[in-house]
């Protein structure tokens, strides 16, 4: 069985600042990690993923994420935040073998960014 | 666009009433899943199903009833709900259900028990 925590359930920050949300995982076998993102009244859409690899993972609106096995972490960052990145995002896990495709998810990260 | 769409978008039914969430997707995809997103708690897996049968179920009350007529449609059927079930509604499907493929998420249909 695996979980996800992610301790921040609301993070304000303001335009052009840095963010990071914080993922970490607990899980007895190997996993692939997510970020999924989901804007007001829409469904989740995939941010990035790891698989394997390098341990950085680039994903699209300029988002990275950087796996770190030894302190079960995948946080989530972006240099410079726009506006249009206020949504929640939600960290997930999966595990590489058994279980079928089935994800964990975190109970989300609220970001808001202000003027 | 993800290339699923739920209908309705928005339901509100009394815990007497019989309704049904519908779920399409033209992503060419074989497994199909339906969660449950409340407030401030994680998203529940309730069912999955991969080439048309159910594969899990995850201890889902009976008052809620997927159906999965072909690898493009997925059903939930509601009845006798209760207040507590009040909640978003998303279908996603990938294109298998073993590997790392990414789930492609409907936008949900919001429904409110009363």
């Amino acid at each position: 069985a695996q979980s996800v925590t992610q301790l921040d359930s609301q993070v304000p920050v303001f335009e052009e600042a840095p963010v990071e949300l914080r993922c970490n995982y607990s899980s007895s076998v190997s996993v692939y990690l997510f970020w999924y993102v989901q804007y007001p009244n829409q469904g989740l859409q995939l941010l990035l993923k790891y698989l394997s690899g390098s341990t950085l993972v680039k994903g699209i609106n300029g988002f990275e994420a950087e796996f770190n096995k030894s302190q079960t972490s995948f946080h989530l960052r972006k240099p410079s935040v726009h506006i249009s990145d206020t949504a929640e995002y939600f960290c997930a896990v999966r595990s590489v073998t058994g279980g079928g495709n089935k994800l964990t998810f975190g109970t989300g990260t609220q970001l808001k960014v202000e003027l | 666009e993800t290339g699923v769409t739920q209908t309705p978008r928005h339901l509100v039914m009394g815990m007497t009433n019989k309704k049904s969430l519908k779920c399409e997707q033209h992503l060419g995809h074989n497994a199909m899943y339906w969660y449950k997103q409340s407030a401030k708690k994680p998203l529940e897996l309730m069912f999955v199903y991969s080439l048309e049968e159910r594969v899990e179920n995850n201890s889902v009350p009976s008052r809620f009833s997927p159906e999965c007529p072909n690898s493009s449609h997925l059903f939930l059927h509601l009845h006798t709900l209760q207040p507590e079930d009040s909640a978003l509604y998303l279908c996603a499907s990938s294109p298998r259900e073993e590997g790392g493929e990414t789930q492609y998420f409907g936008p949900g249909t919001r429904l409110l028990v009363l």
